[in-house]
């Protein structure tokens, strides 16, 4: 079964307008990561929370880790055209070589 | 160099055919994957090698056989494929201390 849920599936945004993805687990993760994938591209690692409550932020994009470990997001402030694609967490639970479970992405569509 | 380089990019294979999938990298990271990806889904991990040893098999089909060379290289040999395995087939690098994966553009491959 699917290890770490993400929601939505699909996004549409007006240019502008912000947009989030959550990620959730059921247990409690040692870390998370985030990539996102262009159309017809591949997985371009982003961030990786580690910590309890951590927050960190790229430009527009702002990371959150729950303070349980078994949630996170991804916020972005005013997107633009290039923000598209899909945005993926990663959860891993244990050990640094454990197996990376994938949410199953959430597709951002950007209108001008 | 910050790459993984995958051959080739591209693939048609017919059932009875054994082909070769290939993955370089020269970052120095000692843990090496292999995930397959359908459209629209979440990257499917296949297998791991850390320090060039199999250390996880997502219990997958005796017809895809990986290889690890050295630390450089990863092979992916695929011998009596079904029309069902069609699919993006990533391979991706990281050190074992477990930060983020950096994905090679994939082998899209079809089995016809």
């Amino acid at each position: 079964g699917q290890q770490v849920m993400q929601i939505p599936q699909y996004q549409h945004v007006q240019e502008g307008e912000d947009f989030t993805t959550y990620c959730n687990s059921s247990t409690t993760l040692s870390n998370i990561q985030w990539y996102k994938q262009r159309p017809g591209g591949h997985p371009v690692f982003l961030i990786q929370l580690v910590k309890s409550g951590e927050v960190k932020k790229q430009k527009r994009l702002t990371f959150q880790f729950g303070e349980a470990k078994k949630n996170s997001s991804l916020h972005i402030t005013a997107t633009q055209t290039t923000d598209v694609g899909t945005y993926f967490c990663a959860g891993r639970r244990g050990s640094t070589l454990g197996r990376l479970y994938f949410g199953r992405g959430t597709q951002l569509t950007v209108w001008p | 160099d910050t790459e993984v380089t995958q051959t080739p990019k591209h693939l048609v294979m017919g059932m009875t055919n054994k082909k070769s999938l290939k993955c370089e990298q020269h970052m120095g990271h000692r843990a090496m994957y292999w995930y397959k990806q359908k459209a629209k889904k979440p990257p499917e991990l296949m297998f791991v090698y850390s320090y060039e040893k199999l250390s996880i098999n997502e219990s997958v089909p005796s017809r895809f056989s990986p290889e690890c060379p050295n630390s450089s290289l990863l092979n992916l040999h695929l011998h009596a494929l079904q029309p069902e395995d069609s699919a993006l087939y990533l391979c991706a690098s990281s050190q074992p201390t477990g930060e983020g994966y950096t994905f090679g553009s994939g082998t899209r491959l079809t089995v016809v």
